[in-house]
């Protein structure tokens, strides 16, 4: 089964600062998922990538399938973007998540 | 934007009292999933949902859990006993198919008591 580890755990960072939260997962896989939980619960899938590189606005997530690792970066933070930020990999398999990575980010 | 819709969005329930969660996915998509968050805990899977029948199930998912699909717009989740420890967010979701991008409901808080 694979074990899917985030890090940090929790992250405070100042409005306008770059942010980024890493994934890592012990047994490949066919895709990985990064998730935004709202502050009320509700998951908004953010990006679902299987190599390289993706870009949405001022969020951007890589993975390095050698490495079982992929990072999310967030450009230029602002208080809206405070959430828990969670992966989640599968490999044809039923999604294995992570423990969330809780981002506050101050103004 | 089309989205994956839930009720109720909490419901306090007696042990034991059976409890459906209801959904309903996104029109087009195929393929339907129940998740399930403890408080404080991971998410974690419980069940996949394709042509009519469970495709997947986790170990969570024993007798006292069923899925259906009683009409072509909603996927229910029925707990038949509840007990104290099926207290979580339960989260539908629902995808075009495998391996695609999973769009999630905004969730259904179960608080048994």
């Amino acid at each position: 089964k694979n074990e899917v580890e985030q890090s940090p755990q929790n992250l405070t960072a100042q409005e306008g600062e770059f942010i980024t939260i890493n994934c890592s997962y012990s047994v490949g896989i066919s895709a990985l998922h990064w998730l935004q939980q709202h502050p009320g619960g509700g998951i908004v899938s953010l990006f679902m990538l299987s190599s390289g590189k993706k870009k949405h606005g001022r969020l951007i997530a890589t993975i390095n399938i050698q490495e079982k690792h992929s990072s999310l970066h967030i450009t230029a933070s602002h208080p809206r973007d405070s959430a828990v930020y969670i992966c989640a990999v599968t490999g044809n398999t039923p999604l294995v998540f992570g423990k969330g990575t809780r981002l506050s980010v101050i103004a | 934007e089309p989205e994956v819709t839930q009720t109720p969005s909490h419901q306090v329930t007696q042990m034991g009292q059976e409890v459906i969660l209801r959904c309903v996915p996104i029109s087009n998509h195929l393929y339907f999933y129940w998740y399930r968050q403890i408080l404080g805990q991971k998410v974690e899977f419980l069940v996949s949902f394709y042509n009519n029948e469970i495709s997947e199930k986790s170990e969570i998912f024993d007798d006292q859990f069923s899925v259906e699909r009683p009409d072509g717009s909603n996927f229910t989740l029925k707990i038949r006993s509840t007990k104290l420890e099926d207290s979580a967010m339960y989260f539908c979701a629902s995808s075009t198919g495998q391996g695609n991008t999973i769009y999630f409901g905004e969730g259904s808080w179960l608080t048994v008591v």
